[in-house]
This record gives structure tokens, C-alpha cells and sequence, in this order.
């Protein structure tokens, strides 16, 4: 099992540019979530779903769209790139049924928008 | 969510055991307390959980007070490999909840 995967892992953006950030994960998982980083933070939510067709705002989802088109997919869109959207992008996954279970992480997509 | 409070950073000499404190006193009867570390800038990890009993596994110990209201990860012989940002978070057990994460605490393991 590949797990979760993102693409790109590098990107440069020019101010109000767009652009897509991929999530895939092969784990057969309901719930999958996007989070960013910035520099010496925390990781903030940005959208999530818990189901294909179904997705949900997090804590910072402003300037960001989200598509759950299938059960393996979930990609992140920036319609109108700003400076202050640079940051590393992780996606995660989880089961999502029963009780605990573990969060899954991608290894990140590092967003620059100059 | 419960919020959790910890360290911002801590310091453990190699091979020595590192226990690593978080405090969440507003913690309720159905929220499990997780451990999460993330090494450089990867995607954070999974290290251990629990309710209410003192848990175990190959990476890591946690320890909960009786009353919920704080825990400790502990690291039984740090390695260099340990130096990482560790993120205490509480959450319902709902596998659709999201993880909220906090800043974590910076452990660096000195040689």
C-alpha cells in the first residue's frame, strides 16, 4: 500500500493564480481532511469529508474549495492564490467507522504564492 | 473539543528515558487522548492512545492520571531519531471527528 499521497510535493505561485492540490490514499477510507502548517504552528483544518460526495469546513476554510469526487480522492483548490496561502499542505485519511481509529498523513505539499 | 496545554520544548539526553507532559483539565468521559509526532516537516505519525488505563506499545508509554485531567508520553530510551514536534490531542471517539492539533512540544534529543 502506497497510503496517503500528494501531488505535487513542490509549487510556485504567482498572486491570483490557481491551482489544485491532489490526495489520493489506498487504505479504503471514509473520512479524508486537509490540513496546512505554517511555520512553527500547528496543523489547522482547512475542509474534510466524511464520505464520497460529502465535504465539510474546518477551522480555515476560507480561499479553498474541496472536491470529493470518489472514495480514493481529495483535491484541494485554491481559486486565487494569495501570499498569505503559503504554507505546507497535508492531506490525511481515517477509517472512519467504529470507534478510535488512526489518521493516516500524506507527506505534504509545500506551497509558495509570491 | 478539549483543549490540551504542553511544553513548548524540552530537552532528554540520549538514551534516557523522555516524559513528555500534556494537561487537559476540560477533558470529557468519551474523549480518548491521542499522541501524534512529526519528525522534521513530515506528516505527523501516529504513536499511541488512550481512555483511562495506562497504555503500552512498541514505540511509547502513556500514562493518565485517574481523573482524565493529564497525561504523559513517555519515551523509554530516546533516540536521536526522537528529536520531533509531539502533539497531545483529545477528541471524541467518532472516527469521523477531525483531529484538532495545537503547537505540540519541541523534544530535542542531545547526543
Amino acid at each position: 500500500n502506497a497510503g496517503v499521497t500528494q501531488t505535487p510535493k513542490f509549487q510556485v505561485l504567482k498572486t491570483g493564480q490557481s491551482m489544485t492540490l491532489q490526495c489520493a490514499q489506498d487504505m479504503n477510507h471514509n473520512s479524508m481532511y486537509w490540513y496546512r502548517q505554517d511555520p512553527g504552528m500547528g496543523l489547522r483544518l482547512i475542509h474534510y469529508s466524511v464520505g464520497e460526495g460529502t465535504t465539510a469546513k474546518g477551522e480555515v476554510p476560507d480561499g479553498y474549495n474541496v472536491s470529493r469526487l470518489n472514495k480514493r480522492e481529495f483535491s484541494l483548490r485554491l481559486e486565487s492564490a494569495a501570499p498569505s496561502q503559503t504554507s505546507v499542505y497535508f492531506c490525511a485519511s481515517r477509517p472512519g467507522t467504529g470507534g478510535y481509529n488512526e489518521q493516516f498523513f500524506g507527506p505534504g505539499t509545500r506551497l509558495t504564492v509570491l | 473539543d478539549a483543549k490540551t496545554t504542553q511544553p513548548t520544548s524540552m530537552d532528554c539526553a540520549e538514551g534516557r528515558a523522555a516524559n513528555l507532559p500534556c494537561n487537559h483539565s476540560t477533558i470529557s468521559g468519551n474523549e480518548y487522548v491521542y499522541w501524534y509526532r512529526q519528525i522534521h516537516s513530515q506528516g505527523p505519525q501516529y504513536i499511541i492512545h488512550g481512555l483511562k488505563n495506562n497504555e503500552t506499545n512498541e514505540m511509547a508509554s502513556l500514562i493518565i492520571t485517574e481523573d482524565r485531567k493529564s497525561s504523559t508520553l513517555i519515551l523509554p530510551h530516546a533516540t536521536l531519531r526522537d528529536t520531533a514536534v509531539y502533539y497531545c490531542i483529545v477528541s471524541v471517539t467518532s472516527g469521523n471527528t477531525p483531529l484538532v492539533f495545537g503547537k505540540g512540544t519541541r523534544l530535542s534529543v542531545i547526543a
